[in-house]
């Protein structure tokens, strides 16, 4: 089956400053990425996906890029501010009825002042 | 408002005994899953559900059962055998199954046993 490996597990920047979150999966039939966000107490809750057949995808200050060849995928959130202070998680899936989601062990982020 | 509920969002047990944990949801959904979250190893899948009256295992289903016999509900039962029960709960839900859909979480369970 698919499985998901995602560093950092902890991530802490100062506010401002930018923030990677990298995955990588080990399926190459895998062909859908969302990233989710995990406030305290919370569910997660979905905040950017890509799909195989692009490379990069933004939303404001949140990007996604996918490198299919070496089977890797990076968040990337820019001007960080402290409401971004979360857990993230990637993940990954492919077409198929009966396909779903296997889920990365998560990323801690925190944004200081 | 339209989402998913989960009740009660804390819930002790003496360890032995059976519990329910209840999802529901009104966004008219076909497919819902259960995930089990605990600390550094991210959301394990349980058991989901693609239609009314059919559900899966996922991958680490032993020592839970689950019904769906609403399209809004698809409860979890955490049974004696599952061997380290204490954990928080999530349930989901898409528009289908299929892997390539938004999953929406519900608020989520946290469960103890003692």
């Amino acid at each position: 089956g698919e499985n998901v490996e995602q560093h950092p597990s902890t991530l802490s920047v100062q506010e401002g400053d930018s923030a990677v979150i990298k995955c990588t999966y080990s399926d190459s039939a895998s062909n859908y990425f969302p990233w989710y966000k995990q406030e305290l107490g919370k569910g997660p809750q979905l905040i950017i996906d890509i799909r195989s057949n692009v490379g990069e995808k933004k939303d404001q200050r949140i990007a996604v890029t996918l490198n299919k060849t070496a089977k890797h995928f990076s968040l990337h959130i820019t001007e960080t501010q402290p409401e971004d202070s979360a857990v993230y998680f990637c993940a990954a899936s492919m077409t198929g009825t009966a396909s779903k989601l296997t889920f990365g062990t998560g990323t801690r982020l925190q944004v200081t002042l | 408002d339209g989402g998913i509920t989960q009740s009660p969002k804390y819930l002790f047990r003496k360890e032995g005994q059976n519990v329910t944990l209840s999802c529901e949801q009104n966004l008219n959904h076909d497919a819902m899953y259960w995930y089990r979250q605990d600390p550094g190893q991210g959301l394990r899948l349980i058991y989901y559900s693609q239609i009314v009256n059919d559900f899966q295992k996922g991958d680490i289903a032993e020592g839970y059962s689950v019904s769906r016999e609403k399209k809004e509900s698809f409860p979890l039962t955490v049974t004696s055998a599952q061997k380290n029960p204490t954990a928080f709960y999530l349930c989901a839900s898409s528009i289908s199954a299929g892997g390539l859909y938004e999953q929406y979480f519900g608020p989520g369970t946290r469960l103890t046993v003692t």
